[in-house]
Formats: C-alpha cells, sequence, structure tokens
C-alpha cells in the first residue's frame, strides 16, 4: 500500500519568513495530494491540494509542488504570520475505480511561528 | 453551527469496558469515515461508509467495529477498550466524486485506563 513520509517533525519559524513542509510517497499510481491544517483542539482542515496532472498550485501565501519523477510534494507558506501556527499534515490518495481512493497521511508537522 | 459534530468530546474509560463514540453531519455527504490520530503517527483510517448499506475495513480496524445508523450518523465501539486504543478519533464526511475534500469534525478524545 501507500506509504507516504513527512519532514520535518516539527518547524520553528519567525514570523515573515517562509516554511517548507516536504512529503514522499511510494505509489507511482497516487494522483491526488492534499495538505491538512489542524489548529490546536479542532479537526484537520483542507488548506491547499494539486493532483498530478500539474506541477504548482498556488493561494494567497500557501504554495504546493509536486514531482512526480522524485514522488514527492512540498508545502510552502510565505511571510509567515502567528495564526499559521499549527501541525500540517500532507495525505496521497489514489483513484479508484469508483472515483474515490483512500487518504494515507503522514506524520503531521507542528509548526511554531515566532513574533 | 457545526457541520460534523462529535459525542462526547472527551471520555475516560476504564480497561474491558464497552465504549461508542458518535458522529452526525448535516453536510448531506454520503461518505463518511472514522480515523485515529496518534502523536508521530498522523491519521490512520479505521473504517469507511460510501453510504447506508456499505462499511470497508481500513488500515487498523482490529478491536473496532461501525455502524450507520441513517446518511447523516457514523458510530464507531469498541468492544472492549484496551489501554492502546487510547487516542484522539476523528470522524469525517465526503460528498464522493471527483471532490476528494474531507470534512472533519472536532474529536473524541479517549483515555482508556
Amino acid at each position: 500500500g501507500e506509504n507516504v513520509e513527512q519532514h520535518p517533525s516539527t518547524l520553528s519559524v519567525q514570523e515573515g519568513d517562509s516554511a517548507v513542509i516536504k512529503c514522499t510517497y511510494s505509489d507511482s499510481a497516487s494522483n491526488y495530494f492534499p495538505w491538512y491544517k489542524q489548529e490546536l483542539g479542532k479537526g484537520p482542515q483542507l488548506i491547499i491540494d494539486i493532483r498530478s496532472n500539474v506541477g504548482e498550485k498556488k493561494d494567497q501565501r500557501i504554495a504546493v509542488t509536486l514531482n512526480k519523477t522524485a514522488k514527492h510534494f512540498s508545502l510552502h507558506i510565505t511571510e509567515t504570520q502567528p495564526e499559521d501556527s499549527a501541525v500540517y499534515f500532507c495525505a496521497a490518495s489514489m483513484k479508484t475505480t469508483d472515483s474515490w481512493g483512500k487518504l494515507q497521511f503522514g506524520a503531521g508537522t507542528q509548526v511554531v511561528v515566532t513574533p | 453551527d457545526a457541520d460534523v459534530t462529535q459525542t462526547p468530546r472527551n471520555r475516560i474509560t476504564k480497561t474491558g469496558k464497552r465504549i461508542m463514540l458518535e458522529c452526525s453531519q448535516t453536510k448531506g455527504h454520503d461518505r463518511m469515515y472514522w480515523y485515529r490520530q496518534d502523536p508521530g503517527l498522523g491519521l490512520r483510517l479505521i473504517y469507511y461508509s460510501f453510504d447506508v448499506k456499505d462499511i470497508n475495513k481500513g488500515e487498523i480496524s482490529d478491536g473496532y467495529s461501525v455502524s450507520r445508523q441513517a446518511q447523516a450518523k457514523f458510530s464507531l465501539s469498541l468492544e472492549s477498550a484496551i489501554p492502546n486504543q487510547t487516542a484522539l478519533y476523528f470522524c469525517a464526511t465526503s460528498v464522493g466524486g471527483s471532490s476528494r475534500e474531507q470534512y472533519f469534525g472536532p474529536g473524541t478524545r479517549l483515555t482508556v485506563t
């Protein structure tokens, strides 16, 4: 089955700096790669996703890049703010015959933005 | 009001007890999921359901069972709780089709002593 590795496990950045989280996946059949943000005491929430036919996607201060050949994808947060402090999870999913794929999550990255 | 609700939010129980965690959603989604979150292990899928008549095992179903009582309700049971089932449990929903976004509830923190 699919295996997703996520690094680093913790990331401390100064407010205004950039943060990068990297994930690798094992199954070349995976074609959907979402990123979820989990704030303290809450459930994860989708912040951005990318499909395998796209190399990069941006949404304001966040961006995701995908390298299918190397089987890795990354989350980039620019101009970090204190409200970016949270746990971030990457995930990978395959498209099955019924157009649904189970999400295989990485272990998570605790991001701390210090003022 | 929250679209995906979970009850209870916190529960402490003893080894060997039967416990049920409940999930309700007002999103009208057909697909529902139960995950377990442990530090350093991310989110692992326990069970998932495409609709009321469809139940599937996930990655770590041993020791758990589920019931899909209605489109909006999906319950997770621990028949005989053990300490290594201490974890944060999340319910999630998705609409299916081309959208794969999952919407998570607020979680239930379960402690088995």
